[in-house]
């Protein structure tokens, strides 16, 4: 079945520091990637999302690109703030045509000043 | 536009006990989710409706849990008797389109 992997947190960041954080999926078909970030107290929001492959999605300064030859969608940003402190999801959806979203684990960072 | 909208917030039951959590979409949006979140993991789908028909609900533990969207609008998620590993936080999401999934803020429950 469908799945996703990513990275195992929490990572800590100093502010200003680069972010990568790694996903790879395994998947039936041809899915949509999704990142989704839940902020301290708050609900899920999606991030960014790419539809096929070589896609980049990109919002609020994080950008990944899907890459179908490795499977993987890498969540990056140039340059963390202390308010990017979240946990992040990597998600799959729309794989033999359902909607059903597959979600990662969830990876955490912290930033740092 | 107003959000997903879900109550309660927080829950505390004791095991074999019931509980139900109500959620109100997106106005206009047909598909709505319920996810199980456990403690440090990633959400888990437990059933999805288009409309008030049931799309998937191949994660749904059925001998006690159930789910309806009545008119195709609210829904309701029902756990009875609960157990101790259903403490999560239960998340209901609508969309109009795949990866257009608004999140509710969740009801966390314990089960104690």
């Amino acid at each position: 079945g469908d799945s996703v992997t990513q990275m195992e947190g929490p990572v800590t960041l100093s502010e200003e520091a680069f972010l990568t954080i790694n996903c790879t999926y395994t998947a039936t078909g041809y899915p949509s990637l999704f990142w989704y970030v839940q902020y301290p107290g708050e609900g899920l929001q999606l991030l960014l999302k790419a539809t096929k492959a070589d896609d980049k999605g990109s919002n609020k300064g994080f950008e990944a690109t899907y890459r179908k030859e490795t499977t993987s969608f890498h969540l990056e940003k140039g340059s963390v703030q202390v308010s990017d402190s979240a946990v992040y999801f990597c998600a799959l959806g729309g794989s033999g045509g359902y909607q059903k979203v597959t979600f990662g684990t969830g990876t955490k960072l912290q930033v740092i000043p | 536009e107003a959000g997903v909208a879900q109550s309660p917030r927080y829950k505390i039951i004791e095991k074999r006990q019931s509980v139900a959590f109500w959620c109100n979409p997106i106005s206009g949006h047909a598909t709505l989710y319920w996810y199980q979140q456990i403690l440090g993991q990633g959400p888990k789908l437990l059933i999805q409706f288009q409309n008030n028909g049931v799309v998937d609900d191949s994660q749904l533990p059925k001998d006690r849990f159930s789910a309806e969207r009545l008119k195709g609008v609210d829904s309701t998620l029902k756990i009875q008797p609960a157990k101790l590993e259903d403490s999560a936080v239960y998340l209901c999401a609508s969309s109009l389109k795949l990866g257009g999934e608004f999140f509710g803020p969740g009801t966390r429950l314990t089960v104690l």
